[in-house]
């Protein structure tokens, strides 16, 4: 039982580029969640899913789109970089409405800078 | 918008001292999750809270959601070095959660 893992751990881009970002659970949990981690400002939710073939927006959606093809994987995709995206990127999943809580269970994180 | 303010934002003590760290708002939240992250790695949830009034305890940590629910706190009993991180409040509500900013704990041996 892997629990959250995503790929890349590191990431360097230049100003422009594309790239994708996988996030894969193991849990069957139906929700999964994509925040994004700055010094002193805590975690920012960018985009979540409720379930396959969902996604909603977050708190700092924009740069950023997201699809949720089958239920254990959630792929966060940067069309073009920016140096404000050079951030930590966790990404997350929970039970959601079927446990009630929303206790969620994070990745190990990818770190990306973008030149 | 959702806010959660945590307080203070870093505390730095020495070990065997005890300490309270705050989580508040003017929402709210449905549970709310404390979570504990050491550098580089993500956070990891340590308990949740659903009714106002609850108090749980973990080994040497006590948490308390407000009878309110719209605030909680974690209090840790004689700190020790490997208690040392960043500690994270965050209020679910409507399938999403709200992060507070944190408070990093240092415990000096």
């Amino acid at each position: 039982n892997a629990g959250v893992t995503q790929t890349p751990k590191f990431r360097v881009l230049k100003t422009g580029q594309s790239m994708t970002l996988l996030c894969a659970q193991d849990m069957n949990h139906e929700y999964m969640y994509w925040y994004r981690q700055d010094p002193g400002m805590g975690l920012r939710l960018i985009h979540y899913s409720v379930g396959e073939g969902t996604t909603a927006k977050g708190e700092v959606p924009d740069g950023y789109n997201v699809s949720r093809l089958k239920k254990q994987n959630f792929l966060l995709g940067l069309e073009s970089a920016a140096p404000s995206q050079t951030s930590v990127y966790f990404c997350a999943s929970s039970y959601g409405l079927a446990g009630g809580l929303y206790e969620q269970y994070f990745g190990p994180g990818t770190r990306l800078t973008v030149t | 918008t959702q806010l959660l303010e945590q307080s203070p934002q870093f505390l730095s003590i020495q070990e065997g001292e005890n300490l309270t760290v705050y989580c508040n708002s003017s929402s709210v939240f449905s549970s709310l999750q404390w979570y504990r992250q050491e550098p580089g790695e993500g956070p990891v949830l340590l308990v949740t809270v659903v009714t106002g009034g609850e108090v749980k305890k973990l080994k040497r940590l006590t948490f308390q959601f407000g009878d309110a629910r719209k605030d909680s706190s974690l209090h840790i009993t004689a700190a020790q070095p490997g208690d040392t991180g960043l500690y994270l409040c965050a209020g679910a509500r409507a399938g999403k959660s709200t992060f507070g900013d944190g408070t990093t704990l240092t415990v000096k041996p």
